[in-house]
């Protein structure tokens, strides 16, 4: 089955600072890569996602890029601002009919004003 | 806007006791997971539907655990008999066929004592 690796599993930067996480996946079947934010108590909620025949996609201060050879797609957040603190989960979803996300172990990002 | 309704929201039981939780997904979605999330890690994924069927319930505890979701809209998950370390959040998540963005609930947080 599909494996997640996600790093880094704790993030502290500054206000204002970017921050970056990253995600590799093992099923070369995967095409779909969405991204989750959970703030402590609250479900998971989709920031951003990509597909595999994408390469980067932008919205505002969030990106995200993929490398398909690599089998690795990273979550870029520039800006940082102290309500982005949350726990960022990336998935790989593999496609041909079951469409199962298999998830990271998450990262915790902490942002200081 | 629509959103995917769990219940209840918290419950505590004792070891060895039977338990159930309640999942209705968005209106029209013909997928429907159940995640076990333990505190500080991602969610795992126990049983995945697509409409009535099981696409997915390879780590399913199929011994305690059993999920249905009989006329292919809301679902139930059991666990019969709880053990101390089923403690975790149950989440349900939908989506619409084919590969796409996963919807969560709020989850149901069960304590086992």
């Amino acid at each position: 089955g599909e494996n997640v690796e996600q790093h880094p599993s704790t993030l502290s930067v500054q206000e204002g600072d970017s921050a970056v996480i990253k995600c590799t996946y093992s099923d070369s079947a995967s095409n779909y890569f969405p991204w989750y934010k959970q703030e402590l108590g609250k479900r998971p909620q989709l920031i951003i996602d990509i597909r595999s025949n994408v390469g980067e996609k932008k919205d505002q201060r969030i990106a995200v890029t993929l490398n398909k050879t690599a089998k690795h797609f990273s979550l870029h957040i520039t800006e940082t601002q102290p309500e982005d603190s949350a726990v960022y989960f990336c998935a790989a979803t593999r496609g041909g009919g079951s469409y199962i996300p298999t998830f990271g172990r998450g990262t915790s990002l902490i942002v200081h004003p | 806007e629509a959103e995917v309704a769990q219940s209840p929201r918290y419950k505590i039981t004792e070891k060895s006791q039977a338990v159930a939780f309640w999942c209705d997904p968005i209106s029209g979605h013909a997928t429907l997971y159940w995640y076990r999330q333990i505190l500080g890690q991602g969610p795992e994924l126990l049983v995945q539907f697509q409409d009535e069927s099981v696409v997915d319930d390879s780590q399913l505890p199929k011994d305690r655990f059993s999920a249905e979701r009989l006329k292919g809209v809301d679902s139930t998950l059991k666990i019969q008999p709880a053990e101390l370390g089923d403690s975790a959040m149950y989440l349900c998540a939908s989506s619409q066929a084919g590969v796409s963005e996963a919807f969560f609930g709020q989850g149901t947080r069960l304590t086992v004592v």
